[in-house]
C-alpha cells in the first residue's frame, strides 16, 4: 500500500479483556516497529522485527504484551488480560531495510482505552 | 540510553511569524528525523536529517551532529502547522528515541 495502516484506528476493551492491534507495513519494508504514546508523551518503544525475526522486545512493558510478524508482512500486538495503564496510542513504523540509518514510516496509529 | 531534550516545551506564535525549535542530544546518533503530529495524532515525516541542512518549502532544518543539537525552521507560520513537533533519534538498532515535543499553536 501507499503507507503504513493500522487497525481497529479505536479499540475500547474492558479491563481483563484481550485485544489485538494489526499493522500492515509499508510493501517491500523490511524492518518494523511498534511504539506506545501515552498522553501528553512521546512515543516509546516496544518492539523491533526485521522480516519475521523479533530482534528486541526491551521495550514490552510486561509479559502480557505479544508481538508477532510471522510471515515478515503485516505484524500484530496482543494485550492479555488488559489493565487501565495500557491505555495508549499504539504506533506502528516501517522502515526499508534493517539498517539503523533509514528513515521510519508511522501509520496512524490505534487509540486503545481500557475501562 | 540516549536522551533527547526539545526545546521549547510550548509555543504560541501570531499566523505570519517565524519560529526555532531545538533538539538536543546526549550521544552521537546515526540517524536524526523530525516530526508533525497533527491534531489526529498521525505522525508525519518532515525530515530526515542526521546532519546538514535541508529545506522543504517554509521549513527547514540543520543537525550539526558534532554538536548533537538539531534545529527546525518555521518561517511565516499558518494555522495548520499547529500541532505537536517531535524529535527522534536512532543510536542502536534502529529504534528511535523522541524528545517530550514542542507544543506549536498558531493563532490567526
Amino acid at each position: 500500500g501507499a503507507g503504513v495502516s493500522q487497525s481497529p484506528r479505536y479499540k475500547v476493551a474492558k479491563r481483563g479483556q484481550d485485544v489485538a492491534l494489526r499493522c500492515d507495513p509499508i510493501s517491500g519494508h523490511v524492518s518494523l516497529f511498534w511504539y506506545q504514546q501515552a498522553l501528553g508523551q512521546g512515543p516509546e518503544f516496544l518492539t523491533y522485527f526485521q522480516n519475521e525475526a523479533q530482534l528486541d522486545k526491551s521495550g514490552l512493558p510486561s509479559d502480557r504484551f505479544f508481538a508477532e510478524r510471522p510471515e515478515g508482512s503485516v505484524s500484530t500486538l496482543k494485550i492479555q488480560r488488559t489493565q487501565q495503564e495500557d491505555s495508549a496510542v499504539y504506533l506502528c513504523a516501517s522502515s526499508l531495510s534493517g539498517t539503523s540509518v533509514n528513515e521510519q514510516f508511522f501509520g496512524p496509529g490505534t487509540r486503545l482505552t481500557v475501562l | 540510553g540516549i536522551q533527547v531534550e526539545q526545546s521549547p516545551p510550548d509555543l504560541i506564535l501570531q499566523e505570519g511569524a517565524n519560529s526555532t525549535l531545538r533538539c538536543n542530544f546526549s550521544d552521537s546518533v546515526n540517524n536524526l528525523q523530525w516530526f508533525h503530529q497533527n491534531p489526529w495524532g498521525q505522525l508525519i515525516n518532515l525530515f530526515y536529517i542526521p546532519s546538514g541542512t535541508k529545506q522543504n518549502g517554509r521549513l527547514s532544518a540543520t543537525t550539526v551532529a558534532t554538536e548533537r543539537y538539531s534545529l527546525l525552521y518555521i518561517s511565516s507560520s499558518q494555522t495548520t502547522d499547529s500541532g505537536v513537533y517531535f524529535c527522534a533519534v536512532v543510536r542502536r538498532y534502529s529504534t528511535l528515541t523522541f524528545g517530550k515535543g514542542t507544543m506549536l499553536l498558531v493563532s490567526p
